[in-house]
């Protein structure tokens, strides 16, 4: 069992704003999020922690929806460096699993 | 510092070979563990180490998978009689604790031909 995210794939111009989704049918308690580029490996966003917390650098932030067992990733502005595959992850238990990802494109 | 070191890099083996993946993390994570992760999807869990022991290996696929952390720093993922489905690329990853930032080796890319 994993989160899911969505959507599977979004293409932007520079510029342009985009939100990923990651839910889960069962309770978080905390939501990490890592953005992959090709031939990479995955490299860690931010954490959050509590629910209601939000957290952001840069123009990428991130909010997390305990209640409803969510978490959304904003990217604000998009630059060409944002390119890659997004993944949320979560504790289930002792273990550590990501959603399915999400791969963003961002065009000239 | 040192980040998480994977090795090899890349591996090519003939189908029913043994092989072993090396991973050694950074110094001092205590939580380890190990994915793989084939050609557009995420990483899937396979195994996660506190210390010395394997607190979750109920991602192992099957009893081929094996893998070791004796000392509770360096560990290598061992697959017997590997398969052709075998092939995807093996990632490790470390953390100071089980609910902290996970920092990730480059991975081993294993191709069973």
């Amino acid at each position: 069992q994993q989160p899911v995210q969505s959507p599977q794939a979004v293409i932007l111009r520079e510029g342009e704003d985009a939100v990923i989704n990651c839910s889960s049918s069962k309770a978080l308690y905390s939501v990490h999020w890592y953005r992959q580029k090709h031939g990479e490996a995955p490299v860690f966003l931010m954490i959050l922690l509590k629910g209601g917390e939000q957290k952001g650098h840069d123009k990428i932030s991130a909010s997390f929806n305990e209640k409803k067992q969510q978490s959304s990733l904003y990217l604000t502005a998009s630059q060409l460096s944002y390119s890659g595959t997004y993944f949320c992850g979560t504790n289930y238990g002792q273990n550590f699993v990501f959603g399915p990802g999400t791969r963003l494109s961002v065009l000239p | 510092g040192a980040g998480v070191s994977q090795t090899p890099s890349n591996k090519v083996t003939e189908k029913g070979k043994y092989v072993e993946l090396r991973c050694d993390p950074i110094s001092g994570h205590t939580a380890l563990y190990w994915y793989r992760q084939s050609l557009g999807q995420g990483p899937e869990f396979l195994i996660y180490f506190q210390g010395t022991g394997a607190a979750d290996d109920s991602g192992l696929p099957n009893d081929r998978f094996f893998a070791v952390r004796p000392e509770g720093s360096v560990s290598t993922l061992k697959i017997q009689r590997t398969e052709r489905g075998d092939s995807a690329v093996y990632l490790c990853a470390s953390s100071p604790q089980r609910t902290g930032e996970l920092f990730f080796g480059e991975g081993s890319r294993l191709t069973v031909l």
